[in-house]
């Protein structure tokens, strides 16, 4: 099986500017995670979609926004972006009906906001 | 709020030596606990996991050890090679929740 695929892999916008990331889970797979990855901060978690419904959200603010579409692939949004959102933002696919069991992550989109 | 944590940014150890890396968290429902390894410019993967009904998990080289009194695990990697060098992350889920800690840098010297 491919694994999971993410794009674009490096992305540069400026503040104010918005941006969205494409996730393709691993095929049979239902829910996607996303999370934000900082130095020191380990992995963020954004939201988490399963079936095309948002199952979980983390303490983001509503400028981060995210949809999954029927064939599981899914996508996310940030608005207005500020310096602070320069990160890399992985998704991670899971099989179970839990995402909170082993999760398999793609290779991340490194988000530069100048 | 930081529930989990990896007080270790990093860590250095000889080849063939023991490496351990420590977890704390503090929220009681957790109940899965898990490790990841993540390469540069790669996506994290998967390396081992253990059950709050266990209190060790092995793996070849890898064993997770879990003290839920002290809410408490680590990775122990015996013996270590140059190859396992990474940024090891924990993570622990539960009551529809998971977090992950920091990070700690692993070097292994040859």
């Amino acid at each position: 099986k491919a694994g999971v695929t993410q794009t674009p892999r490096y992305l540069i916008k400026t503040r104010g500017q918005q941006v969205t990331l494409s996730c393709s889970p691993i095929s049979g797979h239902r829910s996607v995670s996303w999370y934000q990855q900082t130095p020191g901060q380990g992995l963020q978690f954004l939201f988490e979609y399963f079936s095309e419904t948002q199952r979980n959200k983390g303490n983001f603010p509503g400028r981060f926004s995210g949809r999954q579409f029927s064939n599981s692939r899914s996508e996310m949004n940030v608005s207005t972006l500020e310096l602070g959102d320069s990160a890399l933002y992985l998704c991670a696919s899971s099989d179970s009906g839990s995402s909170y069991n082993e999760q398999f992550f793609g290779p991340g989109t490194r988000l530069t906001v100048l | 709020d930081q529930q989990v944590k990896q007080n270790s940014p990093s860590l250095s150890v000889q080849e063939g030596r023991i490496s351990i890396l420590n977890c704390d968290y503090t929220n009681s429902m957790f109940d899965y606990f898990l490790w990841y390894k993540k390469y540069p410019a790669e996506g994290p993967t998967f390396l081992i996991s253990i059950s709050s009904i266990k209190d060790k998990n092995e793996d070849g080289r890898f064993t997770v050890f879990l003290n839920k009194s002290a809410k408490h695990l680590s990775l122990h990697i015996v013996p270590s090679q140059p190859g396992d060098s990474a940024v090891y992350f924990c993570a622990a889920s539960g009551n529809n929740d998971m977090r992950f800690g920091a990070g700690t840098r692993l070097t292994v010297k040859p």
